[in-house]
């Protein structure tokens, strides 16, 4: 059963880039038709998706987030990630990678929350 | 770019209540509509796909229907455990996916 897996610091200065890892487990990453996504929750506010990437590597953004954000895979570690460039407090949320094979993003890692303060 | 407009914003109910929440797309999106529940201090919980299909685990007292712009999300008899805030979202295309606002549900 496919699991993922977020990783990165929880900490993050303002200005500097936020990196995160999603370990996939139990799967292939490079397994045709997934779509592998990024979305976030910030504190006391609604879902929203950041990016996806195809399993043939295009990539997938969210147009008020596309100029700060890069998503890449390395499928010799079963991994994707994400970099969000000269971040300040509003990208303060809790982080999630999820896979979409086409029945909707069904599978989400538990989260993780990342704070930009200096 | 495909907005997705969720109401209403909150809504009160009874355990036993049938509720329905209702998305409307800014274009026609055929049924590519999801549904999510979320809890506080939890990951999302993928609900429905492709409008109607449930996912696999999902009760049957959740439904979903529509086509086009406007979908539905119905809670056939309220459990406490259902109290939740919930999410649609569109996954066709441009941009990939948008979320609704989202709903939340409180008990009454």
């Amino acid at each position: 059963q496919l699991q993922l897996q977020e990783s990165g610091p929880g900490l993050v200065k303002p200005s500097e880039t936020l990196s995160l890892t999603c370990s996939v487990s139990g799967g292939s990453i490079s397994t045709i038709s997934y779509y592998w996504s990024w979305i976030r929750q910030p504190p006391g506010k609604g879902l929203e998706w950041i990016g996806s990437i195809y399993h043939s590597g295009t990539t997938y953004y969210n147009p008020s987030l596309k100029s700060r954000v890069t998503i890449s895979v390395d499928t010799s570690k079963n991994q994707f990630s994400l970099n969000v460039t000269s971040v300040t407090a509003p990208d303060t949320a809790v982080y999630y990678c999820a896979s979409d094979y086409g029945y909707g993003m069904d599978v989400w890692g538990q989260g993780t929350t990342v704070t930009v303060s200096s | 770019d495909i907005q997705m407009t969720q109401s209403p914003s909150s809504l009160s109910a009874a355990v036993g209540d049938r509720v329905t929440i209702t998305c409307r797309a800014s274009q026609s999106i055929d049924s590519y509509v999801n549904w999510y529940q979320v809890k506080p201090g939890k990951a999302p919980r993928p609900l429905i796909y492709d409008a109607s299909r449930l996912q696999v685990g999902v009760p049957f007292r959740f439904s979903g229907s529509g086509s086009g712009t406007d979908f539905t999300l119905t809670i056939s008899s309220l459990q406490p455990e259902d109290f939740a805030t919930y999410y649609c979202q569109h996954s066709y295309g441009t941009p990939l996916y948008t979320f609704g606002q989202g709903t939340k549900l409180e008990i009454k």
